[in-house]
């Protein structure tokens, strides 16, 4: 069936350092979007991403969806305790369907 | 408005009882999904509405009955339910993805956590 997986699990970050999730699919996505949810929160979106290559930024974020269209990653610099929570990749081809999640613990 | 709202926050039910949680958006989404959400795990999806019709069932045991009155609710309602089932329930809605490239974003409501004893 169709899956979203996520690497790493967990992260812990010192406060300042960089952090990236990683996210792939067994299938070709038409599109991804991405969402974080902080503990004892709600999901909220951050970003769609639909062409294949597309890179987009949101101040320190940077979001990434690979040329085959079947991996995509995020990326946080210099992390902030703000950071904190579980950021999932969600498959939106046909329905959402959310990744594995990672979760990032930031340091101060 | 870009809120959804779900009630009630908490809800504690014994096996036998009949419950409904609530979910009502006013953004004119007409796609509406309930989630299930047990700790440190990913959103699942249980069920989506298109134009107030059940498309999606993943699958989802019949203790769980969901309903779309009309656009801006949808109910979920519970019966004999499990211990198992005890979870956060989130219900979200968005514009339906055949609009793409418009943007669809998927806005969730705070979840109901339940708890079944």
């Amino acid at each position: 069936g169709q899956q979203v997986m996520q690497i790493p699990q967990y992260q812990h970050v010192q406060e300042g350092e960089d952090f990236t999730t990683y996210c792939n699919s067994s299938t070709t996505l038409s599109n991804i979007q991405w969402y974080k949810q902080r503990p004892g929160g709600h999901p909220v979106f951050l970003i769609q991403l639909v062409k294949s290559g597309e890179v987009k930024k949101q101040k320190r974020l940077t979001f990434q969806f690979g040329e085959a269209k079947k991996n995509s990653s995020l990326h946080i610099t210099a992390t902030q305790t703000t950071d904190v929570g579980t950021y999932f990749c969600a498959d939106n081809t046909d329905k959402l369907i959310f990744g594995t999640g990672t979760r990032l613990q930031v340091f101060p | 408005d870009t809120e959804v709202t779900q009630t009630p926050k908490h809800l504690v039910m014994g096996m036998t009882n009949k419950k409904s949680l609530k979910c009502e958006q006013h953004m004119g989404h007409r796609a509406m999904y309930w989630y299930k959400q047990k700790a440190k795990k990913p959103p699942e999806l249980m069920f989506v509405y298109s134009y107030e019709k059940l498309s999606i069932n993943e699958s989802v045991p019949s203790r769980f009955s969901p309903e779309c009155p009309n656009s801006s609710l949808l109910n979920l309602h519970l019966h004999a339910l499990q211990p198992e089932d005890s979870a956060l329930y989130l219900c979200a809605s968005s514009q339906l993805p055949r609009y793409l490239p418009v943007n669809t974003e998927a806005f969730f409501g705070q979840g109901t956590r339940l708890t079944v004893v």
